[in-house]
């Protein structure tokens, strides 16, 4: 089951920054957040993950709060290619199975 | 990024045929490959976990006899839709962990299958 919680849609204008927020206040010590997105018919796209230390990559940054109960995905400038569903998944260190939640909807808008 | 295939990308059957469904690593070894089913408009459904030389194990309400999954090297596993029935019709999505990378999945680009 889904241990996560996020908006199901949201805007951003291209060239700004998005930020897509995530909620798992279930959140145990050992469990890592996980970001995938996926851009319509495709598969999944890993993006970024962290324990409690914010992470940054080529893609995004994800900042993950000092009670880790949410974090935020942060695409610094978004472009039309950036249009995708991403999802948020917590897993245990070392565990399996990755069980996805709704997601959310992102659209850049020219 | 580790790159996963899968083959064919797209397959119409008639209803009541058998259909396979390959999952490559390209360039890593994968101890273990994971099938998911996408319905439109819906997330991805975790059906089963294949691990390289033993059964695969199915998650809750996934039927193991109609959904056959075979993981026989560490580079491929298939699923095997057998019967396939209209509402069998969906993307199914691969995905793998590296065994030196163990933390990340890659996934697939899914296979959409349509049962007429």
């Amino acid at each position: 089951d889904a241990k996560t919680t996020q908006p199901p849609s949201m805007d951003c204008a291209e060239g700004r920054a998005a930020n897509l927020p995530c909620n798992h206040s279930t959140i145990s010590g050992n469990e890592y957040v996980y970001w995938y997105r996926q851009i319509h018919s495709q598969g999944p796209q890993y993006i970024i993950h962290g324990l409690k230390n914010n992470e940054t990559n080529e893609m995004a940054s994800l900042i993950i709060t000092e009670d880790r109960k949410s974090s935020t995905l942060i695409l610094p400038h978004a472009t039309l290619r950036d249009t995708a569903v991403y999802y948020c998944i917590v897993r245990a260190r070392g565990g399996n199975q990755f069980y996805f939640g709704t997601g959310t909807s992102l659209t850049v808008i020219p | 990024g580790a790159v996963v295939s899968q083959h064919p990308s797209r397959v119409i059957c008639k209803s009541g045929t058998s259909v396979k469904i390959e999952c490559r690593s390209l360039d890593f070894q994968a101890t273990t490959m994971f099938w998911y089913r996408q319905f439109p408009k819906q997330s991805l459904m975790l059906m089963a976990t294949s691990n390289e030389g033993s059964k695969a194990t199915y998650e809750q309400g996934v039927e193991k006899d109609k959904f056959l999954i075979n993981h026989a090297s560490l580079t491929l596993s298939t699923l095997t839709v057998t019967s396939a029935h209209p509402e069998d019709s969906s993307f199914y999505i691969c995905s793998a962990r590296r065994g030196a990378d163990q933390e990340t999945q890659y996934f697939g680009p899914g296979t959409r299958l349509l049962v007429l």
